[in-house]
């Protein structure tokens, strides 16, 4: 079974600062996606970045990118210019690219940005 | 474009009773997952349908159903309610497998907050 950790259950960062939310996760498999989502207080979980497992370049969208390390299993989400309607949790999420599209999450990152 | 819909918003039942949960998804989205979030985690996976049929189920009860509809709307049903089952209900569409590069990408409707009491 696939698991995802994320250790940071809270972090801060300063208006325009930038930030990095960490990720692991453990599976055996070698075709995957790997997933951030984002879940304001207004709880709409909202798909910030995606990346899938079989491609080496680091995934980007806009303010955010990706750190994708397959050997070490680990996917950190880097905010750049954080502003306010960033505050959120952030899920890190895994679906194996086989089978049901079933998708597991980790805990959570409680992230505030400070005006 | 309209995105996942959920109803109702909120929901508050007694121990013991049943509750359906309905989800709309994206137009031209084949597939539709649910999800359990209690709070203060992250959710967890409880069924995927595909084409009407179920795809995947995870580590929830019989107590537990769902089915999906021609038009691939989708309900959630839930027995005999206990305590624990309070949470908020995320249904998650998606084009399917094997749809296009990004049919793996799911989409998220607002939740349903359900209360048991």
């Amino acid at each position: 079974a696939q698991t995802v950790t994320q250790s940071q259950p809270e972090m801060s960062v300063q208006e325009a600062e930038t930030v990095t939310l960490s990720c692991t996760y453990d599976t055996s498999e070698n075709n995957y996606y790997l997933f951030w989502y984002k879940q304001p207080p207004s709880r709409q979980m909202i798909l910030v970045i995606r990346q899938e497992a079989y491609k080496q370049q680091n995934a980007t969208e806009n303010r955010f990118s990706v750190n994708f390390q397959k050997a070490a299993k680990s996917f950190s989400l880097k905010i750049s210019d954080s502003q306010l309607g960033d505050t959120a949790m952030y899920f890190c999420a895994f679906m194996s690219a086989g089978g049901y599209q079933k998708v597991t999450f980790g805990t959570g990152t409680k992230l505030q940005v400070i005006p | 474009d309209a995105g996942v819909t959920q109803s109702p918003t909120h929901l508050i039942k007694t121990r013991g009773q049943q509750v359906t949960l309905r989800c709309s998804p994206i137009s031209g989205h084949k597939s539709v997952s649910w999800y359990q979030q209690v709070l203060g985690q992250g959710p967890q996976f409880i069924f995927q349908y595909y084409e009407k049929e179920e795809r995947g189920r995870g580590n929830f009860p019989d107590r537990f159903s769902a089915r999906q509809f021609p038009n691939y709307s989708s309900e959630l049903n839930v027995n005999a309610l206990l305590l624990g089952d309070s949470a908020l209900y995320l249904c998650a569409s998606s084009f399917g497998p094997g749809q296009g590069s990004s049919s793996y990408e799911q989409y998220f409707g607002p939740g349903t907050r359900l209360t048991v009491t």
